[in-house]
């Protein structure tokens, strides 16, 4: 089993700011990696595949790097709609895991 | 637009079996993969397996001895049984498109609460 971890675990921040949320794991998956976003009594939504391809119809500041064992979701502007829960999912091997989770709410 | 919706008992009696059928409309069953991904309340999400249209799976080690994936591609659905359930089962269960055997999901179903107690 790969192992996620996701840091921070909470980040406050306002409107218009730029969030960066780190996703590490325990064996190296090349890019395997998606994120999603959840709110609160929703179905988590796909924001991004292979770390960095943004899936159709998501914005364009939402944004994914890296490849390995180090991955990062970059969110430039953060709007309203933006207040969620983000996690990271390594589809590298079987059983797919996710990572723990970033709650980023307002400051 | 594809659409997913779960369907199935609410409340599950603990060593009793979780039934819960998917229901995809917008889109055939035909081709893709079908997966369940379940979320323990205030927890983080659990991959529970994925199944192809022709019938073919994959599960999760961790619950492949007490899990069933079927499909039924003549009512576009496909379905999760858990048997021998206890509390720690008690998750939201989500259905949801398998990009290609992927194993990311591109559409999920709303989700269902099960909660299992006597």
């Amino acid at each position: 089993v790969i192992w996620m971890t996701q840091s921070p675990s909470l980040v406050s921040a306002s409107t218009g700011d730029r969030v960066t949320i780190s996703c590490r794991l325990s064996q190296g998956i090349s890019t395997y990696l998606a994120w999603y976003q959840q709110k609160p009594g929703k179905a988590p939504e796909l924001l991004l595949y292979a770390a960095s391809t943004l899936q159709t119809g998501v914005p364009s500041r939402f944004s994914g790097s890296g490849s390995g064992t180090e991955f990062t979701l970059t969110i430039n502007y953060l709007l309203p709609e933006d207040f969620a829960t983000y996690y990271c999912q390594q589809y590298y091997s079987i059983p797919p895991t996710f990572g723990q989770g970033t709650k980023v709410d307002i400051k | 637009q594809v659409q997913l919706q779960e369907s199935g008992p609410g409340l599950v009696k603990p060593s009793e079996t979780l039934s819960l059928t998917c229901t995809v409309s917008g889109g055939s069953i035909s081709t893709y993969y079908w997966g369940w991904v379940r979320q323990p309340p205030g927890k983080t999400l659990e991959w529970i397996g994925h199944i192809y249209y022709s019938g073919s799976t994959n599960y999760n080690p961790s619950l492949k001895s007490r899990i069933t994936i079927s499909v039924d591609t003549s009512k576009n659905q496909f379905s999760l049984r858990l048997n021998s359930v206890t509390a720690a089962d008690t998750a939201l269960y989500y259905c949801a498109r398998d990009y290609w055997g992927s194993n990311y999901f591109d559409y999920w179903g709303p989700g269902i609460l099960v909660t299992v107690s006597s």
